[in-house]
């Protein structure tokens, strides 16, 4: 199947400080990218929706200003969390839309292994 | 309104066939279902997906009744490794409808020895 890559895969940082979060489709083109975060012992829960060359779409209660999200070409998106607090110490998970040739993984998500942010 | 519906948590023995039922009374007519697998620290994995009837691949089946209000996971004879949380979604997977996944909370199957 396709993948899906996230750097770093952990990163510790300090309360204040803004963290870059990479995700990307490895061998597929992919317009359509998707950020959750998880908690522990919880749901995926979806942050935003972020679509190549134009904005992102947030959902509901996220901070579009404080989780600034970047999809500048067909197979990379960028989360960055800034000026990061403990509350903010997660589990993220990006996903990539297939959106590159039809087949049988056409428009089909995948996932990326997930990045762990801890918050000092 | 929660899209689906599905047990918190089941428990098997090693060898036995596991059955994981999810309801989704509200499915759309052009929502398509779809299964993940999630192990501690991983992102999902794609298992299977279907529209209607069975769909069976290498590693479940997926059985849905006509009315696609419910969905049926079958995994056949677990192992140890199969020990994960199971998601699953109902979402358009059509170019022109296509649908952000939303996840509810999983359920966790707990293989035993």
């Amino acid at each position: 199947g396709a993948v899906v890559s996230q750097h770093p895969s952990w990163v510790i940082c300090k309360s204040g400080t803004s963290v870059k979060i990479e995700c990307r489709s490895l061998d597929f083109q992919a317009t359509t990218m998707f950020w959750y975060r998880q908690f522990p012992k919880q749901s995926l829960m979806l942050m935003a929706t972020s679509n190549e060359g134009s904005k992102a779409t947030y959902e509901q209660g996220v901070e579009k200003d404080k989780f600034l999200i970047n999809h500048a070409s067909l197979t990379l998106s960028t989360l960055t969390v800034t000026s990061a607090h403990p509350e903010d110490s997660s589990f993220y998970i990006c996903s990539a839309r297939n959106t590159g040739t039809s087949g049988s993984s056409y428009n089909e998500q995948f996932f990326g292994p997930g990045t762990r942010l801890t918050v000092l | 309104l929660a899209k689906t519906t599905q047990p918190i948590s089941m428990d098997s023995y090693e060898g036995q066939e596991v059955n994981i039922t999810c309801s989704h009374n509200n499915i759309a007519t052009n929502d398509y279902i779809t299964w993940y697998q999630q192990f501690p620290s991983q992102g999902p994995r794609f298992i299977i997906q279907g529209y209607k009837t069975k769909v069976t691949n290498e590693v479940a089946s997926l059985f849905i009744p006509a009315d696609r209000k419910s969905s049926t996971l079958s995994l056949p004879r677990v192992s140890l490794s199969d020990t994960a949380v199971y998601y699953c979604l109902v979402g358009d997977i059509s170019d022109s409808g296509y649908s952000t996944l939303t996840f509810g909370k999983g359920t966790m199957l707990l293989v035993s020895p």
